[in-house]
């Protein structure tokens, strides 16, 4: 089955930095790569997903990026805030959405 | 719409005791899934289903039991508790369509300690 690898475990920025989380996975299959934010006590929401005919995606301060031949997919922030501070979580699925396979998590902290 | 719920919101069972997990969904999503998640591990697919009468293993199945009897409902089984299944439970629920997003909407999440 699919295997999702998930770095850094935690990252500390100043607010108005950037984060980059990266995540890599197994299944040369997998087509559907969501990234998910998980606020203390909260459910986890999708922030951005990408699919694999697709290289790069943005949204507002926050992207995505995919490089198929290396099998991994990075989620970028920019001008982090501290309402940025979560945990987030990146996922792979070679099919449906309700079978992802997710990363550990990234706890991102940014400080004042 | 309610979206996804789940109920209760925490648990406490002795080791040994079973009991169900309730999710429920209002949006007519196909498809619905159990995830535990657990400090440093992330979330770990147990049971899924693609639509009623259809249910399939995750990653983490044994000692749970679902059915799908409904589109809107998709109870989560513990049949004897063990304190291995002290846990936050995420249901989810999402469409089948290929032609949009993919979104997968997470219930607010169940508290369940064993002792």
């Amino acid at each position: 089955g699919e295997n999702v690898e998930q770095h850094p475990s935690t990252l500390s920025v100043q607010e108005g930095d950037s984060a980059v989380i990266k995540c890599t996975y197994s299944d040369s299959a997998s087509n559907y790569f969501p990234w998910y934010k998980q606020e203390l006590g909260k459910r986890p929401q999708l922030i951005i997903d990408i699919r694999s005919n697709v290289g790069e995606k943005k949204d507002q301060r926050i992207a995505v990026t995919l490089n198929k031949t290396a099998k991994h997919f990075s989620l970028h922030i920019t001008e982090t805030q501290p309402e940025d501070s979560a945990v987030y979580f990146c996922a792979a699925t070679p099919g449906t959405a309700s079978k992802l396979t997710f990363g550990t998590g990234t706890r991102l902290q940014v400080t004042l | 719409n309610a979206g996804v719920t789940q109920t209760p919101k925490f648990q406490v069972l002795k080791t040994g005791q079973s009991m169900t997990l309730q999710c429920a969904q209002d949006m007519n999503h196909e498809y619905m899934s159990w995830y535990r998640q657990d400090p440093g591990m992330g979330l770990r697919l147990i049971h899924y289903s693609v639509g009623a009468g259809i249910t399939d293993q995750g990653e983490v199945p044994n000692g749970y039991n679902v059915s799908r009897s409904t589109t809107e409902d998709f109870p989560l089984r513990l049949l004897s508790a063990a304190p291995s299944q002290t846990s936050v439970y995420f249901c989810a629920s999402s469409t089948r369509t290929d032609f949009v997003s993919r979104t997968q909407y997470f219930g607010p999440g169940t508290r369940l300690l064993v002792l």
